[in-house]
């Protein structure tokens, strides 16, 4: 069964930053793209950051580049996300994601709060 | 950025009835559309992908079709445990887009 274990989260201050963990179990990590997906307060799903299987090539949405980055352990099946200069804006529930191909995400984690307030 | 755009917003459907969830693209993408569940408190859950093909453990009672622009996700027989928030995605192009979820209510 595939398990996606997201932690790291909790309450910072806007242009902090927060480092997300993911432990995934259940499938061949390195046999599959990775994802952050978010979902602020009461709205709708943003995907914010993806990562190749090796960890040659990753994407973010533009409302992250510059200030996410994404990256992942293959030895030990960990995917990260580290959050710099943090925003309001970046409130989220925060859901890891395996993809398949780098199409569509089949299975996800159960989510983690960021909240950036002051 | 492809826009996704779903209709309506919120559905209210008695049990037993068909509830009818449409999502339209900006551009083409061709069959490359997922659709998810979300439960209240839960993580989004992949329902269909290539805009007509169940993910593993979905019930039949869950059908997806389209192609291009326009699509559909047809909910037959609907049950109480049905009541959620239903997302597409493209995954024609990038960025990954959602359109921004129908919600499902029970009558």
């Amino acid at each position: 069964e595939v398990q996606l274990l997201e932690s790291g989260g909790g309450l910072i201050q806007p242009g902090g930053s927060l480092r997300l963990s993911c432990a995934a179990s259940g499938f061949t990590f390195n046999n599959f793209s990775m994802a952050w997906v978010r979902q602020p307060p009461g709205t709708g799903l943003e995907w914010v950051s993806v990562i190749s299987i090796h960890g040659t090539n990753t994407y973010y949405a533009d409302s992250v580049k510059g200030r996410f980055t994404i990256s992942r352990d293959n030895s030990k099946n960990t995917l990260s996300l580290r959050m710099d200069s943090l925003r309001v804006e970046d409130t989220a529930v925060y859901y890891c994601a395996k993809l398949f191909g780098l199409r569509y995400f089949d299975h996800w984690g159960q989510g983690i709060l960021v909240t950036v307030s002051s | 950025e492809i826009v996704m755009t779903q209709s309506p917003a919120t559905l209210s459907v008695s049990p037993g009835e068909r509830a009818t969830l449409s999502c339209r693209a900006s551009q083409s993408v061709w069959s490359k559309l997922a659709w998810y569940q979300q439960k209240v408190g839960q993580a989004p859950r992949l329902l269909m992908f290539g805009a007509s093909t169940r993910a593993t453990g979905i019930p039949a009672r869950f059908s997806g079709s389209g192609s291009g622009t326009e699509f559909t996700l047809t909910i037959d027989r609907l049950q109480s445990e049905d009541s959620a928030i239903y997302y597409c995605q493209q995954y024609n192009n990038w960025p990954l887009t959602f359109g921004q979820g129908i919600r499902v209510e029970i009558k």
